[in-house]
């Protein structure tokens, strides 16, 4: 399968803070790509969907001022949470989109997940 | 009501073990239907997926779709310890994934 990087794989910060995560496909290019949040024990939740050059579409009840997106390219895509408060923390994953054609189905390929703490 | 249920779990097998996973949907435009094997602070990774009724194998693993029933089930045969982890099941339609909660497997050597 396809290679998806993220970085950092984890980190701490405190409140008030903002951070970064950055999220490359390795060895494909993808118009499209998604950031998911996942608390413990529970499933992926959709955030927000991007496509290379434009706007991100944000899910309801995520905010899109304080979960900002850049799809710079084809094969990155940053995440910045600003002013992180404690409920921020969560592990956040980066997917990117890879397009099978005709008779096949888009594959998503995801990246290995960053764990965010805000104090 | 969730789009998609899935069986909570946790499954605890002996090694060598069949194991069934389900799932179950409500909407009728899921397109795809995909099987993501997650291990403890990673990303999921895809296992199968399939897009039509019926049975998809894969080595030990077979995908199972009955979209009359809105049915999905991941059978793993000779189960393994490595196969220790959690699986999610996913659906596809319009542009995104729906995710089950997934279920937590252990298997005991």
């Amino acid at each position: 399968g396809a290679v998806v990087s993220q970085h950092p794989s984890w980190v701490i910060c405190k409140s008030g803070t903002s951070v970064k995560i950055e999220c490359r496909s390795l060895d494909f290019q993808a118009t499209t790509m998604f950031w998911y949040r996942q608390f413990p024990k529970q499933s992926l939740m959709l955030m927000a969907t991007s496509n290379e050059g434009s706007k991100a579409t944000y899910e309801q009840g995520v905010e899109k001022d304080k979960f900002l997106i850049n799809h710079a390219s084809l094969t990155l895509s940053t995440l910045t949470v600003t002013s992180a408060h404690p409920e921020d923390s969560s592990f956040y994953i980066c997917s990117f989109l890879s397009r099978r054609g005709q008779g096949g189905a888009d594959t998503q390929y995801f990246g290995p997940g960053t764990r965010l703490t805000v104090l | 009501q969730k789009e998609v249920e899935q069986d909570p779990g946790p499954l605890s097998v002996p090694e060598g073990a069949i194991v069934s996973l389900n799932c179950t949907y409500s909407n009728s435009a899921f397109q795809y239907f995909m099987w993501y094997r997650q291990y403890s602070r990673k990303g999921p990774e895809l296992l199968m997926y399939t897009y039509s009724s019926g049975n998809k194998e894969d080595g030990r693993f077979t995908a199972q779709v009955d979209k009359s029933s809105k049915y999905i089930s991941l059978f793993i045969r000779d189960s393994q310890p490595s196969d220790s982890a959690t699986y999610l099941c996913a659906m596809w339609t319009a542009g995104k994934s729906t995710f089950g909660d997934g279920t937590t497997l252990t298997v005991k050597p």
